[in-house]
């Protein structure tokens, strides 16, 4: 059972938003403002897509954002893309826990 | 370009050993903090270890505590991975990724070994 708690599934058309949620406790996601997503192709290493909340990395399109409300965290993809369908993966820092991760949310682009 | 290359990935039975190695190149390794991540087939990601960037600090999983021990040599850029008395649970790909000191997400990963441990 991981640490942090996502669906198992989305999905959205193109062109479309989808938000995955990633929720936790005040001890990960609710504590420190070290939230961030992961992005996993079949056969793929993870890619970084959102830090720190909502930070985005060089790189990474502006149709995904992130934010974090309480002990929930949300990835948002707008204007989905077929190219977007994938595993998405949050993670947090859990103070003495080191870090902790979700167990992934697949997105299917209809 | 960033590249973090992965390897010593083997079949091993239960209780027995094993070293990965990360080689990393196009960025100043003694720079960044490096971490070990795994994901055993099918399943999710799961973090293992990560050292500070000068190897004086690492931290690991309660569930590899004791038994995975995290090192780097940065005169040759490298990140280790020494697992002892493995188990049929450490059976996953294990990745390494690089993780800027004070901050804590990867924001470069290598392409991942496979360890299995099976007898």
């Amino acid at each position: 059972q991981s640490a942090l708690t996502q669906p198992p599934s989305a999905s959205g058309s193109p062109g479309q938003s989808v938000t995955i949620s990633c929720t936790g406790t005040s001890s990960d996601v609710g504590g420190y403002n070290y939230v961030s997503w992961y992005q996993q192709h079949p056969g793929k290493a993870p890619k970084l897509m959102i830090y720190e909340v909502s930070k985005r990395p060089s790189g990474v399109p502006d149709r995904f954002s992130g934010s974090k409300s309480g002990n929930t965290a949300s990835l948002t993809v707008s204007g989905l893309q077929a190219e977007d369908e994938a595993e998405y993966y949050c993670s947090s820092y859990a103070g003495r826990n080191g870090v902790v991760f979700g167990g992934g949310t697949k997105l299917t682009v209809l | 370009q960033v590249q973090l290359v992965e390897s010593g990935g083997d079949l091993v039975k239960p209780g027995g050993s094993l070293r990965l190695s990360c080689a990393a190149s196009g960025f100043t390794f003694s720079d960044y903090s490096m971490s070990w991540i795994r994901q055993a087939p099918g399943k999710g990601l799961e973090w293992v270890s990560y050292i500070s960037s000068s190897g004086n600090s690492m931290s690991y999983a309660d569930s590899v505590k004791g038994r995975l021990s995290i090192s780097r040599d940065n005169a040759k850029n490298s990140l280790y991975l020494q697992m002892d008395s493995l188990r049929a649970e450490d059976t996953a790909v294990y990745y390494c990724a690089r993780k800027r000191g004070g901050t804590f997400y990867f924001d470069y990963w290598g392409q991942g070994t496979l360890v299995t441990v099976s007898s």
